[in-house]
């Protein structure tokens, strides 16, 4: 599969543990989106990085919440001392160069359930 | 501020039936909009993007900016359109999602 990839598909943690998600873009794609989706909710965006460099944070992305993409290929998604509202799934997307033509393709998604 | 409602949380409709898809937005600007679609254990995908005026799987969906509105429309449902349907924004260089639709096709 070549597709966007992420790890793990499920994880289930404690509340207060910290959490590390990593998503794996499409080879080549300099474009790379973090969403959170919620039951009953369309995605929520969270942040994106053009290469390395994170280009905007959402206001959802409480200080608990860090991303990176260090070399501007894989990305991870780090939520410390978790809280039971952070249960949600995780998706990541990435896209190749901007406007209007470019096509953002998901993961399928890192779901996490804080117990 | 940007903004995709999606009024109907389930849809269903017989097979054969047309079927559409309610969308509308909020955008101060020229809107890019898209709809995407999951069907069941398998990930989100783009369906179709109002620039191209394309069909795809027999689906269209007409931009009216009067009404603010893309709805996604297809004249003959299928049992395989049975999936979960997002309408979406392209704001800013991020992508803003309603609240999405089931459509549920019933034999």
């Amino acid at each position: 599969d070549t597709g966007v990839s992420q790890d793990p598909r499920h994880k289930i943690t404690k509340r207060g543990q910290n959490v590390t998600f990593r998503c794996d873009p499409i080879s080549e794609h300099n474009r790379l989106y973090w969403y959170r989706q919620t039951l009953g909710q369309g995605p929520e965006f969270l942040t994106y990085f053009q290469n390395e460099a994170q280009l905007e944070k959402s206001r959802l992305l409480s200080n608990r919440f860090s991303a990176e993409r260090p070399k501007g290929s894989f990305s991870t998604l780090e939520i410390q001392r978790t809280e039971q509202g952070d249960s949600a799934m995780y998706l990541c997307a990435s896209s190749y160069g901007q406007g209007a033509k470019t096509e953002a393709f998901f993961g399928q998604g890192t779901r996490l359930t804080v117990v | 501020a940007q903004r995709v409602t999606q009024p109907e949380k389930l849809l269903s409709v017989f097979k054969g039936a047309p079927v559409e898809l309610k969308c509308n937005y909020s955008y101060s600007g020229s809107p890019e909009l898209f709809w995407y679609v999951q069907y069941s254990r398998q990930r989100l995908q783009l369906l179709l993007r109002h620039i191209s005026r394309e069909s795809i799987k027999g689906f269209t969906a007409d931009l009216n900016k009067g009404e603010t509105s893309f709805h996604l429309k297809k004249p003959f449902a299928q049992e395989e359109d049975s999936a979960m349907y997002y309408c979406a924004l392209r704001w800013d260089d991020k992508i803003i999602f309603g609240k999405g639709t089931r459509l549920h096709i019933l034999p």
